[in-house]
């Protein structure tokens, strides 16, 4: 079956402009997870949606982020007056048993911002 | 707060030469804890999950163990196909926030 598919598999914008990133988990996949990964580094953690409600936001770096996950499938993941240090990849990652076990990956979007 | 600390950070092997990777975590209440793979432009990809201090499990050259404190995920007469990023990460019983070190970046020579 299909894998965790993300577009944009790159974005190269200027500093200031809108982005938006989807995710598209694994039919049946009611956890989703957006991670933000910095060359050299561990994914970090940004937002888990369990169904439609996003269930721990703790890892938004400020208000020029948010996501959406309107119907418990595809996600969304907006982002405000980018800048340059938003560069990164962004990684999304979906899971069968409510987030408490394996995380299956995309392979991330790379975002670059000019 | 939740941390996990990953060691080293960089490892050159030569094929057949076994060794051990660290995992160092804090967290409250340990749901799991997990070791994934990652290819460079690819994403992290699962490999084990552990539950509880004295858990092993194993996969082909590989062999990860859980301690009250960390980790090690042993590879055992590695081939130059091992080569690629190791992920350690934890969930807290607390939610489903799933926490990421740094990595381990292992190189493995022919």
């Amino acid at each position: 079956g299909a894998g965790v598919s993300q577009t944009p598999s790159n974005k190269v914008t200027e500093k200031g402009k809108y982005v938006e990133l989807r995710c598209d988990p694994i039919s049946g996949h009611t956890a989703l997870y957006w991670y933000r990964q910095s060359l050299g580094q561990g994914p970090e953690f940004l937002i888990y949606f369990q169904g439609t409600g996003a269930a721990d936001d703790s890892g938004l770096p400020n208000d020029r982020f948010f996501a959406v996950r309107p119907e418990g499938s595809v996600s969304t993941l907006k982002i405000q007056r980018t800048e340059r240090g938003d560069s990164a990849v962004y990684l999304c990652a979906s899971s069968t048993t409510g987030g408490t076990g394996e995380l299956f990956f995309g392979e991330g979007s790379r975002l670059t911002v000019l | 707060e939740d941390q996990v600390t990953q060691s080293p950070e960089a490892l050159r092997l030569q094929e057949g030469e076994s060794s051990s990777l660290n995992c160092s975590y804090t967290v409250s209440g340990l749901r799991g804890l997990f070791w994934y793979r990652q290819d460079p432009g690819k994403g992290p990809e699962f490999l084990f999950t552990l539950y509880s201090a004295g858990e092993e499990k194993e996969k082909e050259r590989l062999k990860a163990t859980l301690t009250k404190k960390e980790s090690f995920l042993h590879i055992t007469a590695p081939k130059p196909e091992d080569s690629a990023t190791y992920l350690c990460a934890v969930q807290n019983t607390g939610g489903f926030k799933t926490i990421f070190g740094a990595g381990t970046r292992l190189f493995v020579k022919a």
